[in-house]
């Protein structure tokens, strides 16, 4: 087993858009549509902001987009903001009962 | 409110075992999929298990299979994680986790976590 592979960072200026990759393998992101991705700040349980690859739970702002290619889904955060500055993971199906996580990306807002 | 909220965390001793509780509230318990998710210190989330809604179906994330044991009671709304053989690489905020009716593949339905440290 093995986790799907994130940057350990990003960072971005206020207003603009940065992109976290979470690129997996034929037997997870490549194969199921079942990609979501959370967001956690300190000390807090994590939140859901995308399902099924592109899908936005109501409440998120829709500055947040979810996309995949291949092997590899992406998270987008399109005009950014001082408080999406969090730990960001994406987590996929992976068959037969199993899941895994990314290793988390760092967003920080310079 | 739909709320999850987990209990049993502690310090054990390597080796020891510790039983962990997730009490559901606010929604269909019995029909929903349950997970537990952990996180070390500073690290990342990882997956831990998985419960189906009976309880027939379970998995484990390969450190944890023959060590930890999934289970739920669903006329309690609640579910456990029993741990064994416990490392100290087990320690971690431990976490229980669900979908919803409307999403079914991801986690909805987070707990606040409870603290397993194990340590000499």
């Amino acid at each position: 087993q093995s986790a799907l592979t994130q940057p350990r960072s990003v960072s971005g200026s206020p207003g603009q858009s940065v992109t976290i990759s979470c690129t997996g393998t034929s037997r997870d992101v490549g194969t199921y549509n079942y990609v979501s991705w959370y967001q956690q700040h300190p000390g807090k349980a994590p939140k859901l902001i995308i399902y099924d690859v592109t899908q936005r739970p109501s409440g998120v702002p829709d500055r947040f987009s979810g996309s995949k290619s291949g092997f590899t889904a992406s998270l987008t955060i399109s005009g950014l903001q001082a408080e999406d500055e969090a730990d960001y993971y994406c987590y996929s199906f992976a068959g037969s009962f199993t899941w895994f996580f990314g290793g988390g990306t760092k967003v920080t807002v310079l | 409110e739909v709320q999850l909220v987990e209990s049993g965390g502690d310090l054990v001793q390597p080796g020891g075992s510790l039983r962990l509780s997730c009490a559901a509230s606010g929604f269909s318990f019995s029909t929903t999929w349950m997970h537990w998710v952990r996180q070390a210190p500073g690290k990342g989330l990882v997956w831990v298990s998985c419960i189906s809604t009976d309880g027939r179906i379970t998995n484990y994330e390969d450190s944890v299979k023959g060590r930890f044991t999934i289970s739920r009671d669903n006329a309690e709304n609640t579910l456990y994680l029993q741990m064994s053989s416990l490392r100290v690489e087990d320690t971690a905020m431990y976490y229980c986790a669900g979908p919803s009716a409307t999403v079914p593949e991801a986690f909805v339905i987070w707990g606040q976590g409870t603290t397993v440290t194990v340590s000499s």
